[in-house]
């Protein structure tokens, strides 16, 4: 049971290139996010997903695709990679956790570190 | 877009020494209370969720409250250790898939 999967780790685009974050998870989980993390800031949330087939925007979505094409996979694009999209991304997703009073508790990836230059 | 306060920002304390911070948040349209732990170069990881006002939840050495009619929940450490450095984050519920609202962190320091 591996969890939820974030690849690649690291990664140094040049402005205007495009990259896929990958996300998979083994959970069976339905709610699935992607967060970025700034120095000095709370997670922001890019993108979410309740389901299959289903997605949609949060807080900071401009320059970002997603999609959800099976409950396991959560990939998002970087279309034209800018500096302002130096960030540590997370995803997660989101599963009933027992003792909780039925309140849903993420579980994180391990994050992937862009650096756009 | 909701505000969620953490202080004190940063802290360091010696090896033994008790300490607490504090999550702030809006205290209308409550749902959930999550404190998360991360670890530099690791992922946030669930300590608490709490729902009720009152609420208390203690895991090891770590506890929390909670105070939904004010706003805000407590975090402590007791007898802190090397091991609890680390960013706690708390986040805001509403309730529904989007509406989880993160502070900034207390980023925690014990000193051998």
């Amino acid at each position: 049971n591996a969890g939820v999967t974030q690849t690649p780790k690291f990664r140094i685009l040049k402005i205007g290139q495009s990259m896929t974050l990958q996300c998979t998870q083994d959970m069976n989980h339905n709610y699935m996010y992607w967060y970025r993390q700034d120095p000095g800031m709370g997670l922001k949330l890019i993108y979410y997903s309740v389901g299959a087939g289903i997605t949609d925007k949060g807080e900071v979505p401009n320059g970002y695709n997603v999609s959800r094409s099976t409950t396991e996979d959560f990939p998002l694009r970087l279309e034209l990679a800018a500096p302002s999209q130096t960030s540590v991304y997370f995803c997660a997703t989101v599963g009933n956790k027992r003792g909780t009073s039925g309140a849903n508790v993420l579980t994180f990836g391990a994050g992937s570190r862009l650096t756009v230059l | 877009i909701l505000n969620v306060e953490q202080s004190p920002q940063s802290l360091h304390v010696q090896e033994g020494d008790s300490t607490n911070f504090t999550c702030s948040f809006p205290s209308s349209n409550f749902y959930a209370l999550h404190w998360y732990r991360w670890e530099t170069a690791k992922s946030p990881e669930a300590l608490f969720v709490m729902t009720l006002n009152g609420d208390e939840k203690k895991k090891g050495r770590i506890s929390a409250t909670l105070n939904t009619k004010e706003g805000y929940s407590y975090l402590y450490i007791k007898g802190s250790q090397p091991e609890d450095s680390a960013t706690y984050l708390c986040a805001f519920s509403l309730g529904g898939a989007n509406n989880l609202f993160f502070g900034t962190g207390t980023r925690l320091t014990v000193i051998p």
